[in-house]
């Protein structure tokens, strides 16, 4: 899978706690993205960053933090966790500009309860 | 609003049988289609298409653009069980501060034996 990690693959959690995910290459491409998955909506974009320290949000930010201190790895923060949050979790990764192919990681499912 | 539509929503065929799966794209700043293949798991890649009328073929797969009617087909030919997943389309653009993909909300595809 192109060389794509995802920590946990697999969460149960609490209303109102803290969570982070965890993305991990090792192919050294310059982005990275955020998706969550969920019935009726498909891939939905929750943040991306574009290098180092530099990142962007997505269509479905509200309630997601994210930071990249290294090129390998991108992590995805639930400040406070919702029911709402519970999902699947997808990391993706590209070495070309948005907007053309990436690749994604096995995935995250994230249960709040 | 952007959007990306496919149809049919759910297919359900015989081994042997052709099928062809179809996305349409309403997207300002086109830069690419992609199709991804989803069997219970993380998104694979299968194809980008940047030109009309030029087809993209992988063993039984094929793919083709027409960026004038805004649409793409998937065709795959003699299906086998193992053709049984979600396929997504996804649409690339460019510009302002968030070039990405959207994506359709996919095409369930089974094949019977």
């Amino acid at each position: 899978d192109a060389g794509i990690t995802q920590s946990p693959r697999h969460k149960v959690t609490e209303t109102g706690t803290p969570v982070t995910l965890r993305c991990h290459q090792t192919e050294n491409h310059r982005y990275m993205y955020w998706y969550r998955q969920d019935p009726g909506h498909g891939l939905r974009l929750i943040h991306y960053s574009y290098g180092v320290k530099d990142t962007d949000k997505g269509e479905v930010s509200d309630g997601y933090s994210v930071s990249r201190s290294k090129t390998e790895d991108f992590l995805l923060t639930l400040e406070s966790a919702t029911s709402s949050q519970t999902s699947v979790y997808f990391c993706a990764i590209s070495s070309r500009d948005p907007g053309y192919e990436q690749y994604f990681g096995p995935g995250t499912r994230l249960t709040v309860t | 609003e952007d959007k990306v539509v496919q149809s049919p929503l759910s297919l359900v065929v015989h081994e042997g049988d052709t099928v062809t799966l179809n996305c349409s794209y309403e997207v300002t700043n086109f830069r690419s289609l992609l199709w991804y293949k989803q069997e219970k798991k993380a998104p694979t890649f299968l194809f980008m298409l940047t030109s009309s009328g030029i087809e993209k073929k992988s063993g039984r797969l094929s793919s083709i653009l027409d960026k004038k009617e805004l649409f793409s087909i998937l065709n795959i030919t003699a299906t086998q069980t193992g053709d049984s997943a979600v396929y997504l389309c996804a649409v690339g653009y460019y510009g302002g501060s968030q070039g990405n993909l959207i994506f359709g909300k996919g095409t369930k595809l089974s094949v019977k034996p």
